[in-house]
């Protein structure tokens, strides 16, 4: 079965330092994936995500990932964040391993809490 | 884009009472919807997978006589915590994939459970 790594699961960062959350899943076959963000009260929003094509994706808010398939990653980058990008990050893999419901499940990773300091 | 909405967002209920929960996709209709439950400082975990029209299908530990999730409409899934104990006390989110668009989940607020 599908797992998804978030290696950091606690991330303090002053505003306009940068940023790189890490993702690794496990199964090495065609993959769709994703980052969440959950703001404090708010429910799961999807930021991006990487389908095929160009491996450096482009998201909302400024932040991108890049997929490195020899590396099972996925990680998640901001130059500069801001006190607004306080929340929980989720890492997601969708692949199309047949007994995963042709494809339809997400795996989640643990989760990053990420706190911006003013 | 599409929306999903849970209701209610927030349920408080006896030990032993039976709580429903819904989700609805406002904007487009999903063939299949996902319930996932969120512990505190832990990620989501699939609990089953909710098909339109058929039963669903339920992951591994997840009891199906606990957990009833119907379908009914290509709108609609609803998850019923049957006979709640404090343990079911959780955050249950639903998530929905518009059809044609696969791989693509959009997720409801979420509702909170707490079972006194």
């Amino acid at each position: 079965a599908q797992s998804v790594s978030q290696h950091n699961h606690h991330v303090i960062l002053s505003e306009a330092a940068s940023l790189e959350l890490g993702c690794n899943y496990s199964y090495g076959g065609t993959v769709n994936l994703f980052w969440y963000v959950q703001y404090p009260g708010q429910h799961l929003q999807l930021l991006l995500k990487y389908f095929s094509g160009d491996p450096l994706v482009k998201g909302i808010k400024g932040f991108e990932a890049e997929f490195i398939k020899s590396k099972f990653s996925f990680n998640l980058r901001k130059p500069s964040v801001q006190w607004s990008d306080t929340a929980e990050y989720f890492c997601a893999v969708n692949d199309f391993f047949p007994l995963n419901n042709a494809g339809n499940m997400l795996t989640f990773g643990g989760g990053t809490r990420l706190m911006v300091k003013p | 884009g599409a929306v999903v909405s849970q209701h209610p967002s927030w349920v408080i209920c006896k030990s032993g009472t039976s709580v429903k929960i819904e989700c609805r996709s406002l904007d487009f209709q999903a063939t299949t919807m996902f319930w996932y439950r969120q512990f505190p400082k832990q990620s989501l975990m699939l609990m089953a997978t909710s098909n339109e029209g058929s039963k669903a299908t339920y992951e591994q530990g997840v009891e199906k006589d606990k957990f009833l999730i119907n379908h009914a409409s290509l709108t609609l899934s609803t998850l019923t915590v049957t006979s709640a104990h404090p343990e079911d006390s959780s955050f249950y989110i639903c998530s929905a994939r518009p059809r044609g668009r696969a791989g693509e989940l959009f997720f409801g607020e979420g509702s909170r459970l707490t079972v006194l």
